[in-house]
């Protein structure tokens, strides 16, 4: 079965710093492999998605992640963290090709500091 | 609509009682999903929808949970002799199709809270 794990339930940056959230998957299949953010009392927003095409993703906000599947990771990426980037943030896999199933992380929570 | 919308966004409800949530997704997307979020158990699928057919059920906890859809539109998720460990927030999401691939777009979510 498929499983994600995000490795730090949370982070906290920097204004201005570099900002990176982990996750890794495991899955039998070609995963589709997304990564969605939700701020508070809000629901879920698609960040960026890889649906095997390119393995470096951009997607908005500033944000991109690169899949490789040597390592089985789907990390998020900004170069530079803004004080509008605080929330929480899920990735994401889905093994099914007809229906949006997703299995999400746990989930970390980003923090920036001024 | 432009977005997908849920009623009601917060519940509070006494254990035993059975409630309804409801979902309105966007105009035109025939898939429709229904997620649950809870502390302990994090984000979790619970059943889907195209049209008004539920070809996967697979996530419902419980025969206490139930899903329809109408019209190919509205749906309404009902939970019966609601306990303590049903308070989650529950997110409903359409879809433009079925695929792997699609995205997701995500209604604000109905707390639920059973004392």
């Amino acid at each position: 079965a498929q499983s994600v794990t995000q490795l730090g339930s949370h982070v906290s940056v920097s204004e201005g710093a570099l900002v990176l959230l982990r996750c890794n998957y495991s899955s039998s299949v070609p995963p589709y492999l997304f990564w969605y953010v939700q701020y508070p009392n809000q629901g879920l927003q698609l960040l960026l998605k890889y649906t095997s095409a390119a393995t470096l993703v951009k997607g908005i906000n500033g944000f991109e992640a690169e899949f490789k599947k040597s390592e089985t990771s789907f990390h998020l990426t900004k170069p530079s963290a803004h004080m509008s980037d605080a929330a929480e943030y899920f990735c994401a896999v889905n093994v099914d090709q007809g229906a949006q199933k997703l299995v999400f992380g746990q989930g970390t929570r980003l923090t920036i500091n001024p | 609509g432009a977005g997908v919308s849920q009623s009601p966004s917060n519940k509070v409800t006494e254990k035993g009682k059975d409630v309804e949530l409801r979902c309105d997704p966007i105009s035109g997307h025939t898939a429709l999903y229904w997620y649950r979020q809870s502390l302990g158990q994090g984000l979790e699928f619970l059943i889907y929808f195209q049209g008004n057919s539920a070809p996967d059920k697979s996530g419902l906890p419980s025969d206490r949970f139930s899903a329809e859809r109408t019209g190919g539109s509205v749906s309404t998720l009902t939970i019966q002799r609601t306990q303590q460990e049903d308070s989650a927030v529950y997110l409903c999401a359409s879809s433009s199709g079925l695929s792997g691939a699609n995205v997701l777009t995500f209604g604000a979510g109905s707390r639920l809270t059973v004392l």
